[in-house]
């Protein structure tokens, strides 16, 4: 079983759309837990983080965790071309920062 | 958030030669520095991790006489890939963190290709 698990995508939205991305994670023990942006041949970028249930909202970004569920998700609300991207899912245990494989997204004009 | 350099961005080698990665942190002391490798349409696979001042910690199957790590300054860390051969090729990405919980912030990666 994979560590953090994502759908690969693509997954399509129409610009001003909602784009809904998961991710879950098999170390119960987890503590913290990220969403990073990469643009194809450039590295992540850090977009949001998230440590307690719940959602945290940045933006036009809203990530939730579900920690009983094993479960973090991240929204992107009115959606633009720009965010056109690979989002990974990333969480963190002990000190290493496990990567899922990525869900791409691509936002149509 | 904190700046990560990383250099060259791109290398292109002949195969049994060594490439050195440098990854600097520009504005904060990096305690702990990653090393990952990224094959194409996958996720970053972590390679090794680097505390300033001692010996890198590599993850199963990773060769540490093939990926030399140094960690010799809170703000530089190098990878060396050594006799690299075309299945070497990938895109190289180190990250650093000021602390144990942390953010961690990454350079602007390495495309090596080895021909």
């Amino acid at each position: 079983q994979k560590e953090v698990e994502q759908n690969s995508g693509p997954l399509s939205v129409p610009e001003g759309a909602i784009a809904s991305l998961n991710c879950t994670y098999s170390d119960r023990g987890s503590q913290s837990f990220f969403w990073y942006r990469q643009y194809s041949g450039k590295s992540p970028e850090l977009i949001m983080s998230i440590y307690s249930n719940g959602d945290k909202e940045d933006g036009r970004f809203t990530a939730q965790l579900n920690k009983a569920s094993q479960y973090v998700s991240l929204l992107i609300r009115d959606s633009q071309p720009s965010d056109s991207a690979t989002y990974l899912c990333a969480v963190r245990s002990d000190y290493k920062l496990s990567f899922g494989a990525g869900t791409t997204v691509t936002v149509r004009a | 958030g904190a700046v990560v350099s990383q250099h060259p961005s791109r290398v292109i080698c002949k195969s049994g030669t060594s490439v050195k990665i440098e990854c600097r942190s520009l504005d904060f002391q990096a305690t702990t520095m990653f090393w990952y490798r990224q094959f194409p349409k996958q996720s970053l696979m972590l390679m090794a991790t680097s505390n300033e001042g001692s010996k890198a910690t590599y993850e199963q199957g990773v060769e540490k006489d093939k990926f030399l790590i140094n960690h010799a300054s809170l703000t530089l860390s190098t990878l060396t890939v050594t006799s690299a051969h075309p299945e070497d090729s990938s895109f190289y990405i180190c990250s650093a963190r000021t602390g144990t919980n942390t953010e961690a912030f990454f350079g602007q990666g390495t495309r090596l290709t080895v021909v």
